[in-house]
């Protein structure tokens, strides 16, 4: 068990439909970063929030939002639903501060979002 | 912008050693990363490099040249446990996010 919380585990929802995928952080880290992850396809990554504040943005569809609350829990907002959106979706968190730079990321379980 | 690459595939024998190799351009490079990935399942951390050498951990070592951006994962004693896909990750400090760059992963397949 990474101490990373992701949920649902599974999603399964309509073409044009928003969803909302929840993260919680490992206890004491400041860091999420959101990965979707297409059927055997690499991780591609979305978004970083740090300590509330987004951080860098990587090749998330404007579709797509995400925000990172004062209890440091994330959430990723998924509009308009297509069906190639489809995929694991993966949040990480890394300790806070210089330990982040010599650390890893831990991956939570995921969120299988299937769109029909 | 960066570009990792890795084999898609491998093939290996129980019992045996393989090494899957992994090359990067990147501008912000700050450590290089190793994790294994069950199907459908999370990434689990393996391995970090920062330093040019070989990090050993067990069955599993690490090897980084940064000069030649290029990183090489050696599991030796492979067990069947061991078949999985294995993800080489740059982290990318380019815009001060100590974010995680991917490769594509290797899938590796151990045979008895």
């Amino acid at each position: 068990d990474s101490g990373v919380t992701q949920t649902p585990k599974h999603l399964i929802t309509a073409t044009g439909q928003r969803v909302t995928l929840r993260c919680s952080p490992r206890s004491g880290d400041l860091s999420v970063y959101w990965y979707q992850q297409s059927l055997d396809q690499g991780l591609q990554f979305l978004i970083h929030y740090y300590n509330g504040e987004e951080r860098a943005k990587g090749n998330i569809l404007e579709r797509f939002s995400a925000q990172q609350f004062p209890d440091l829990h994330s959430e990723l907002n998924l509009s308009s639903l297509e069906l190639g959106d489809s995929a694991l979706y993966f949040c990480a968190s890394s300790p806070r501060g210089r330990e982040e730079g010599r650390t890893e990321a831990f991956f939570g379980q995921g969120t299988r979002l299937t769109v029909v | 912008g960066q570009n990792i690459d890795q084999p898609t595939e491998m093939t290996a024998t129980e019992g045996a050693i393989v090494q899957i190799n992994c090359t990067y351009q990147t501008s912000g490079f700050n450590g290089l990363f190793w994790y294994q990935q069950h199907a459908g399942e999370a990434p689990t951390f393996l391995s970090y490099n920062v330093l040019d050498g070989l990090e050993e951990k067990g069955r599993f070592s690490s090897f980084l040249s940064r000069s030649k951006g290029y990183s090489y994962l050696l599991l030796k004693e492979l067990q069947m446990k061991d078949s999985a896909s294995y993800l080489c990750a740059v982290r990318d400090l380019m815009d001060s996010s100590y974010k995680l760059i991917f490769g594509s992963g290797t899938r590796l397949l151990v045979r008895p």
